[in-house]
């Protein structure tokens, strides 16, 4: 089946430290992935996505590199800021023919926060 | 624009009421979602909209009602509910269901909704 598996958080950082979330999955067919951010008393918003093998996703200084062969598509930011405080979602789509094609599996969230 | 809005923004209701939420997109999607998120946890997928029929309801209590009135619009007609049922109600769009590469979803703001 498909699934994501999320580090336990809470992620505790200073600011400019160096961020990392990792996450893992499990799918039947060819998956999409995803990292959405959701801030606190808002909705899911896309952080940044990737469609196939060693794509790299990237966007608001977040990157994330789709390894086909660990699995994987960790979260990592170079130096994270006081309003990078959210909670963080990976999300996997299986793209293969099916009756699970389109839906969105989420993995737990980790959520970071960001001291001064 | 990647925009979804989500009225009202929050709602209390007793468990005799009738309402309803509202979920509008304007970017020529043509499928929709229902999603349930309780605290600290991942949305939970309830229903989906595909070409404004309904493709998917994840066993969703009769009390949830939805209704896809054209392909921008999507409501949830909520009556008779419970106390467990308050949750942040999130709405998203997608360019199609069960396409590969036209799946990225893009969330609402949320109707946080509590039920007394």
């Amino acid at each position: 089946g498909n699934s994501v598996t999320q580090m336990e958080g809470p992620v505790t950082l200073s600011e400019e430290a160096f961020l990392t979330i990792n996450c893992t999955y499990t799918a039947t067919g060819y998956p999409s992935l995803f990292w959405y951010v959701q801030y606190p008393g808002e909705g899911l918003q896309l952080l940044l996505k990737a469609t196939k093998a060693d794509d790299k996703g990237s966007n608001k200084g977040f990157e994330a590199t789709y390894r086909k062969e660990t699995t994987s598509f960790h979260l990592e930011k170079g130096s994270v800021q006081v309003s990078d405080s959210a909670v963080y979602f990976c999300a996997l789509s299986d793209r293969s023919r099916g009756s699970t094609l389109g839906r969105l599996y989420f993995g737990r969230g980790t959520q970071l926060t960001v001291w001064p | 624009d990647t925009e979804v809005t989500q009225t009202p923004k929050h709602l209390v209701m007793g468990m005799t009421n009738k309402k309803s939420l509202k979920c509008e997109q304007h970017m020529g999607h043509r499928a929709m979602y229902w999603y349930k998120q309780k605290a600290k946890k991942p949305p939970e997928l309830m229903f989906v909209y595909s070409y404004e029929k309904l493709s998917i309801n994840e066993s969703v209590p009769s009390r949830f009602s939805p209704e896809c009135p054209n392909s921008s619009l999507l409501n949830l007609h909520l009556h008779a509910l419970q106390p467990e049922d308050s949750a942040l109600y999130l709405c998203a769009s997608s360019q199609d269901f069960g396409a590969a590469l036209q799946e990225t979803q893009y969330f609402g703001p949320g109707t946080r909704l509590l039920v007394l």
